[in-house]
């Protein structure tokens, strides 16, 4: 069975510009989430999709956007990207609501020059 | 809100001996799920053990066991006889009843040959 795959896993933009970064999770789970993990500030939480809907959002501004598709893939946007948007970010995947336990993708780099 | 601190940024031990990585959390439910998560350089997580805050008794998974004490609101992580496969960055995290995971800083675990 394959797990969460994420792309792509490496990527540079410059400042300002935009990036969508995609996900495909575990077959049969509907929930994916989104976190950052930038250099020393650990895990944040980002968006949580589930059933095609956002369920949750973190403390992030407007222009970190994102949708989950019918089959449950789902696309992370960031919009006028800034230097500080450089980080790991990384999706995993649920069964969705039922306090399972989320299985992680391996993450794509973003590079902001 | 619930928050996770992991006190220990890092942390070393010698190859097959015992060590435990320190958790708290604070929260006002009653259920929910607490987890370790394991991020080794290749940035993949990967679920190391898993805990139901209705359970009394300590998750075990071989060699990594877990100390649940829930009126102090704690979770510590043992690794028992260290492999130089165990070294990463090691996570907490508390699943709430929003079904968001909550993570804590990491603590970065080095096994000395």
């Amino acid at each position: 069975e394959a797990g969460v795959t994420q792309s792509p896993t490496h990527l540079i933009k410059t400042r300002g510009q935009q990036v969508t970064l995609r996900c495909s999770p575990i077959s049969g789970h509907t929930s994916v989430y989104w976190y950052q993990q930038a250099l020393g500030l650990g895990l944040q939480f980002l968006l949580w999709y589930d059933e095609g809907e956002e369920r949750n959002r973190g403390n992030f501004p407007p222009r970190f956007s994102g949708r989950q598709f019918p089959n449950y893939s789902s696309e992370l946007n960031v919009n006028a990207l800034e230097l500080e948007d450089s980080a790991l970010y990384l999706c995993a995947s649920s069964r969705g609501t039922g306090r399972a336990e989320a299985f992680f993708g391996q993450g794509t780099r973003l590079t902001v020059v | 809100a619930q928050t996770v601190t992991q006190s220990q940024p890092e942390m070393s031990v010698q190859e097959a001996e015992t060590v435990t990585l320190s958790c708290t959390y604070d929260t006002s439910e009653s259920d929910y799920y607490l987890f370790w998560y394991k991020q080794p350089p290749s940035r993949q997580m990967i679920l190391v053990i898993r805990q139901e805050a209705y359970k009394q008794q300590n998750a075990t998974e071989n060699r990594f066991s877990v100390n649940f004490q829930k009126a102090a609101k704690s979770f510590s992580l043992k690794i028992s006889d260290s492999q130089l496969g165990d070294a990463a960055m090691y996570f907490c995290a508390y699943l709430n009843r929003d079904d968001k995971i909550i993570f804590g800083k990491g603590t970065r675990l080095h096994i000395l040959p």
